[in-house]
């Protein structure tokens, strides 16, 4: 059974540009979670789709936003980037409570 | 709001000295709480899920314990290649049958010495 996947696995950005980052889940799960990996912060809760609707967000401005498509796989878009967005961004499957998590992606804003 | 603590932030042990990770939580209501391994640059690694208190789950060298305000990673004669980020987290009720996010700690890095 193949894993999470993530794509790209590095993105270099400048300020002010936007990015996007794709996720496909497991196959049979329909949630996807967003969390963002900062260095020295720990994981933080930025969006979970549910059904292709989105459930619930963290405390992230607007800009970080996103959509997961009919076939569950899901897109985190990342407008008007700043320096302290760099961080490697994790995007989780799950169908019940546990989660798998792919394996990241670098974004790197300079 | 959901917290997590875990400690300590390092461990450094000898190949097969036993010892334990603790992780403190608050939250308004489990529904479960979780320890992922991370290696360096990569995704946690899903590990156990614990659901009430006095669950016990083992995986080889890995026990993992749950009371009403903490949980323990218990690492059994441990080697070298158990090095890595050992993660917890707590999962709050996101009403009816909904499963919400996960609320991190910090995460203790472990590092077995051969």
């Amino acid at each position: 059974e193949a894993g999470v996947t993530q794509s790209p696995t590095h993105l270099i950005k400048t300020r002010g540009q936007q990015a996007t980052l794709r996720c496909s889940p497991i196959s049979g799960h329909t949630s996807v979670y967003w969390y963002q990996q900062a260095l020295g912060l720990g994981l933080q809760f930025l969006l979970w789709y549910d059904e292709g609707e989105e459930r619930n967000r963290g405390n992230f401005p607007p800009r970080f936003s996103g959509r997961q498509f009919p076939n569950y796989s899901s897109e985190l878009n990342v407008n008007a980037l700043e320096l302290e967005d760099s961080a490697l961004y994790l995007c989780a499957g799950a169908r019940v409570g546990e989660q798998y998590f792919g394996p990241g992606t670098r974004l790197t804003v300079t | 709001e959901d917290q997590v603590t875990q400690s300590p932030e390092a461990l450094r042990l000898q190949e097969g000295e036993s010892s334990s990770l603790n992780c403190s939580y608050t939250v308004s209501g489990l529904r479960g709480l979780f320890w992922y391994r991370q290696d360096p640059g990569k995704g946690p690694e899903f590990l156990f899920t614990l659901y009430s208190a006095g669950e016990e789950k083992e995986k080889e060298r890995l026990k993992a314990t749950l009371t009403k305000k903490e949980s323990f990673l218990h690492i059994t004669a441990p080697k070298p290649e158990d090095s890595a980020t050992y993660l917890c987290a707590v999962q709050a009720y996101a009403g009816g049958t909904s499963y919400g996010k996960l609320t991190f700690g910090q995460g203790t890095i472990l590092t077995v010495h051969p």
